[in-house]
């Protein structure tokens, strides 16, 4: 059965990185994308980025370029994002998700990643 | 950016009635709409794309409806699991700047 496996929970600095792991299994990774989305708490959704696990093509929301960087691993089907110079406000839980094929929309997703920014 | 407006923000709803969200876009979007269900310490799950196709194991109860600005998801007969957060999402442009709307709590009446 598809899984989409996150790492576990992150406590860190403003100005700091931190970068979260999605392990997959039971599907073919390189036919279907990976996306992240985050969720403040008691906020809704926030699309942060995609990537290609093909080609390693990425497509980043605005408000994230240049702070965010999203790469694959092929030999152990594994997405990293990695966020950078982290504010109060990055404080949220982080999902990644497989895109179905032929939409930009998300069909199967990981538990979550709740990472905070806490001096 | 395309902004989602979801209303109203909260449905109170009695079992076995019908509930009906709104989705509003800023622009129009074709019927590049989907949406998801996400209960507490949940991720978000599927329900609809393409603003009226149910995901693959989704009730006939949930439907989805409109095109353009206006979109639509109802459920025709809520049963206790259905209590949640619903979510529109818009996945109009390439390369993609995919927005969410802002939910809408569907509560016990």
């Amino acid at each position: 059965q598809v899984q989409l496996v996150q790492s576990g929970a992150e406590v860190t600095k403003p100005g700091a990185s931190v970068k979260v792991s999605c392990r997959t299994s039971g599907y073919t990774f390189s036919i279907y994308a990976i996306g992240w989305v985050r969720q403040a708490p008691g906020q809704g959704l926030e699309w942060m980025g995609r990537i290609n696990t093909y080609n390693g093509d990425t497509n980043y929301a605005q408000k994230f370029q240049g702070r965010v960087t999203m790469t694959t691993d092929t030999s152990t089907s594994t997405t990293y994002m990695e966020l950078r110079s982290l504010r109060f406000d990055d404080t949220a839980v982080y999902y990644c998700a497989r895109e179905t094929v032929g939409s930009l929309t998300f069909d199967y997703w990981g538990q979550g990643t709740l990472v905070t920014v806490s001096s | 950016e395309i902004v989602m407006t979801q209303s109203p923000a909260t449905l109170s709803v009695s079992p076995g009635q019908r509930a009906s969200l709104s989705c509003r876009a800023s622009h129009t979007i074709s019927s590049n709409l989907a949406w998801y269900q996400q209960k507490p310490g949940q991720a978000p799950r599927l329900l609809i794309y393409a603003a009226s196709t149910r995901a693959t194991g989704i009730p006939a109860r949930f439907s989805g409806s409109g095109s353009g600005t206006e979109f639509t998801l109802t459920i025709s007969s809520l049963q206790s699991e259905d209590f949640a957060v619903y979510y529109c999402q818009q996945y109009n442009n390439w390369p993609p700047a995919l927005t969410f709307g802002g939910g809408t709590k569907v509560e016990i009446k």
